[in-house]
């Protein structure tokens, strides 16, 4: 089956660091990637996505690109900010849409 | 654009009790999903409904989890009765249809003693 494995956290930064949280999958044919963000108190957020090899997803200055080769969807950002601090977890969609998720990475960046 | 609703945010009963949790979805969003999300895991998708009929329940333990979308509009998720590793974040989401982007609610953070 579909299954994500994700950097154990927690991880903690000064601010403007790098970040990077690795993530790899298994799956079987060709799913679509996600990184959603968790901020203290609410809900899951769509982060960024791509949806096929060799996509690069970004949002807030935040990039993953979709490697086929090592089936990896590593997580960066070159500045981080106090307010990035959350939880990220790392997603994966196969062929039934359904999301299977990595057991979360904690951040706190500090000022 | 309002976002998912859930109700309460957070719960505490004592075990072999019984619980409900209520969800509204996006306006107009065919696609309705439950997950579980206990401490220090990622979500786990109990069960999804399209508009009012289910699509998958196969994870949803079934013998003490029950969730309901009568008109295909908001949902409820019942435990009965409740056992300590229920324990958890019920989270809600809403998608235009399956396959297209999930929006996820606040969740309801459940605490079983």
């Amino acid at each position: 089956g579909n299954s994500v494995t994700q950097m154990e956290g927690p991880v903690t930064l000064s601010e403007e660091a790098f970040l990077t949280i690795n993530c790899t999958y298994t799956a079987t044919g060709y799913p679509s990637l996600f990184w959603y963000v968790q901020y203290p108190g609410e809900g899951l957020q769509l982060l960024l996505k791509a949806t096929k090899a060799d996509d690069k997803g970004s949002n807030k200055g935040f990039e993953a690109t979709y490697r086929k080769e090592t089936t990896s969807f590593h997580l960066e950002k070159g500045s981080v900010q106090v307010s990035d601090s959350a939880v990220y977890f790392c997603a994966l969609s196969g062929g039934d849409y359904k999301l299977s998720f990595g057991a979360g990475t904690t951040v706190t960046v500090r000022a | 654009e309002a976002g998912v609703a859930q109700s309460p945010r957070y719960k505490i009963i004592e075990k072999r009790q019984s619980v409900a949790f209520w969800c509204n979805p996006i306006s107009g969003h065919a696609t309705l999903y439950w997950y579980q999300q206990i401490l220090g895991q990622g979500p786990k998708l109990l069960i999804q409904f399209q508009n009012n009929g289910v699509v998958d329940d196969s994870q949803l333990p079934k013998d003490r989890f029950s969730a309901e979308r009568l008109k295909g509009v908001d949902s409820t998720l019942k435990i009965q009765p409740a056992k300590l590793e229920d324990s958890a974040v019920y989270l809600c989401a809403s998608s235009l249809k399956s396959g297209s982007g999930q929006f996820f609610g606040p969740g309801t953070r459940l605490t079983v003693l």
